[in-house]
């Protein structure tokens, strides 16, 4: 099946430093990745849709200007934190859609830990 | 408004009985619909997906569907230790192509 890859799997940073994501396909072109949230016993909450060459699209209640998502190339997005701070911690995942609308396949996810 | 009810659990089931996860949705234009399984810590794996009214098997998994009631489970036969996880519903509209989220049911399976 197809792989997506996380980078890094965790990251711990100080208050008001910015963090960056990296989402990869590994062996397919994805035009479209989304960006997750997970608190702790929560559900996946989707942050933003993310297309190839476009502006990502944010969910409501996302700010834009605090997670900066950049979709440069078919394989490749990232999602940044800028001045993160401890309410930020949460686990991010992205996924990728496949040629189906119904294929969407997960990254490992990254645990960002903001002290 | 979307949503996506799922009883929390935790389901607790002895090794080799059979797991029932169930789900109900709000949306009536809901299309699609998704069981993932996650691990503690891990990212979702897609486990099942339903179309049509019914049943679907896929080895130890049932997937079941009724739009009328709006109600979509997952059935586990012969549930082993390394079922244990959070399962997770997600329908999805008509209109869309993003999966709605439900918070998952905990799953244990005790020897």
């Amino acid at each position: 099946g197809a792989v997506v890859s996380q980078h890094p799997s965790w990251v711990i940073c100080k208050s008001g430093t910015s963090v960056k994501i990296e989402c990869r396909s590994l062996d397919f072109q994805a035009t479209t990745m989304f960006w997750y949230r997970q608190f702790p016993k929560q559900s996946l909450m989707l942050m933003a849709t993310s297309n190839e060459g476009s502006k990502a699209t944010y969910e409501q209640g996302v700010e834009k200007d605090k997670f900066l998502i950049n979709h440069a190339s078919l394989t490749l997005s990232t999602l940044t934190v800028t001045s993160a701070h401890p309410e930020d911690s949460s686990f991010y995942i992205c996924s990728a859609r496949g040629d189906s609308p119904d294929t969407q396949y997960f990254g490992p996810g990254t645990r960002l830990t903001v002290l | 408004q979307k949503e996506v009810e799922q009883n929390s659990g935790p389901l607790s089931v002895p090794e080799g009985a059979i797991a029932s996860l169930n789900c109900t949705y709000s949306d009536r234009g809901s299309q699609s619909f998704f069981w993932y399984r996650q691990y503690s810590g891990k990212s979702p794996e897609l486990i099942m997906s339903i179309y049509s009214n019914g049943d679907k098997e896929d080895g130890r998994f049932t997937a079941q569907l009724n739009k009328a009631s709006q109600y979509v489970s997952l059935l586990i036969r012969d549930s082993q230790p390394s079922d244990s996880a959070t399962y997770l519903c997600a329908p999805r509209h008509g209109g869309s192509y993003i999966p709605t989220f439900g918070r998952g049911t905990s799953l244990i399976v005790h020897p």
